[in-house]
Parts: C-alpha cells; structure tokens; sequence
C-alpha cells in the first residue's frame, strides 16, 4: 500500500526554467510533509517542508505547495541549476507518529543545460 | 550542522556472516533515530525506529532477530545484519531526529552492504 506517490519517475527541464515535482498521498492523517533531495549512494539531504495549516512554503529557489482538499503536494524550482539534477523523494508524516516518514517513489530530475 | 555519519560506507561480506553498521549524530543528540534500507531505484523503506535506552520498534515484516538494533547513547544506534544473505544485499541509511522537530531527519551517507 503506496500511502505516498510519485507518479513520474523522471523529468528533464531546461537550465533556468521551472521544474515542478508533484507528490499525492492517501492517508489524511499526514500532516506534515518533507522534501528530500538524493544523490546516488548518499543519504537524502532535507530541502523544504510543509505543515498542513499552510498551503504554501518559500525558501529561496524552492517552493512547496499543498492542496490538503486533493492530498497534493509539488515542489517548485525556481530558476533550476544543473546542481538539482538528483532524485527528490516527497515524505509524510503525523503528529503522534513517532515522526516516522513514509516516502514516495521518487522523482528523477535532469537539469539540461 | 546536523551532520550524520554511517561507517562504514560500504562492505562486503560473505553469506552466514554478520555485519555491523554504525550511526553517529555528530553536533546533536538524538533520542530517536531511524533506519531505513533501499533497493535500487526503489524508495526508502523504514525497517525500525530506535529510541536511546529502550528497545528498538520494528516495522511490519522486518525480522527482528536478523537485524539487530541497539542505541546505546545518544549520539549512536548500530544496526547489525546477522546470518547475512545475499538478498540482504541493500543500500542502508540511517537517519536522526532533531529534538523538536516535526519530521525532520538529518540522513547519513548510508552504506552499501554486498553480501556474497
């Protein structure tokens, strides 16, 4: 039971152009909700995250919007650099979960300069 | 800050033997830290949750007796693979938790453990 999804696997975007990165999940007792950024054979680097009172979260050239109605959230990235190709892992959690993360699939993204 | 370290990065084992990975919070303590295995191009499974001074909670499926978990201070939790077998073989990382925090885990490097 995938609780949070990541339905494209991989995006390509062009140097300086946006690159939005979605995430939907299933549970709606999450109400906390993560980015993560991973190179190949590193742990994941946290980015930006999201309470559910919010609907939307800015930190420098990333942004996070959720739309709790559709239990969706994407990840914004504004302008993309050649140094965000990596994958991004979306992650949820609750309040009273012992702060265990469930984890998306993952989304592959290509920076193309 | 908030720097996790894992050692040893990777290792190679033979089948039957038993491997122990280490996780150190290297500028915070940590009462509870994670540990997490992936498989290739797959996302991050959470095996346990381990909490300084008690027993460690396993997930669903995850055989307590072939991995063990202990953390034994407040900046370390080990995890040992016992009678390891080759569909052991995974990525293993772990993760801590910053007090207060609402989720937010700082990750180790993880390590790649090949068991032949």
């Amino acid at each position: 039971d995938q609780q949070v999804k990541q339905n494209s696997p991989s995006l390509s975007v062009q140097e300086g152009r946006i690159s939005i990165l979605n995430c939907d999940y299933t549970n709606s007792m999450f109400d906390y909700f993560l980015w993560y950024k991973k190179y190949p054979a590193e742990g994941p680097t946290f980015l930006i995250s999201i309470s559910s009172i919010k609907d939307k979260n800015e930190d420098g050239r990333f942004t996070v919007f959720l739309n709790k109605s559709a239990k969706h959230l994407s990840l914004h990235i504004v302008p993309s650099q050649p140094g965000d190709s990596a994958v991004y892992f979306c992650a949820a959690t609750f309040w009273g979960g012992n702060e265990k993360l469930t984890f998306g699939t993952g989304t592959r993204l290509t920076i193309i300069p | 800050g908030a720097v996790v370290s894992q050692h040893p990065s990777w290792v190679i084992c033979k089948s039957g033997t038993s491997v122990k990975i280490e996780c150190r919070s290297l500028d915070f303590q940590a009462t509870t830290m994670f540990w997490y295995r992936q498989f290739p191009k797959q996302s991050l499974m959470l095996m346990a949750t381990s909490n300084e001074g008690s027993k460690a909670t396993y997930e669903q499926g995850v055989e307590k007796d072939k991995f063990l978990i202990n953390h034994a201070s407040l900046t370390l939790s080990t995890l040992t693979v016992t009678s390891a077998h080759p569909e052991d073989s995974s990525f293993y990382i772990c993760s801590a938790l910053l007090a207060g925090g609402p989720g937010e885990q700082y990750f180790g490097p993880g390590t790649r453990l090949t068991v032949t």
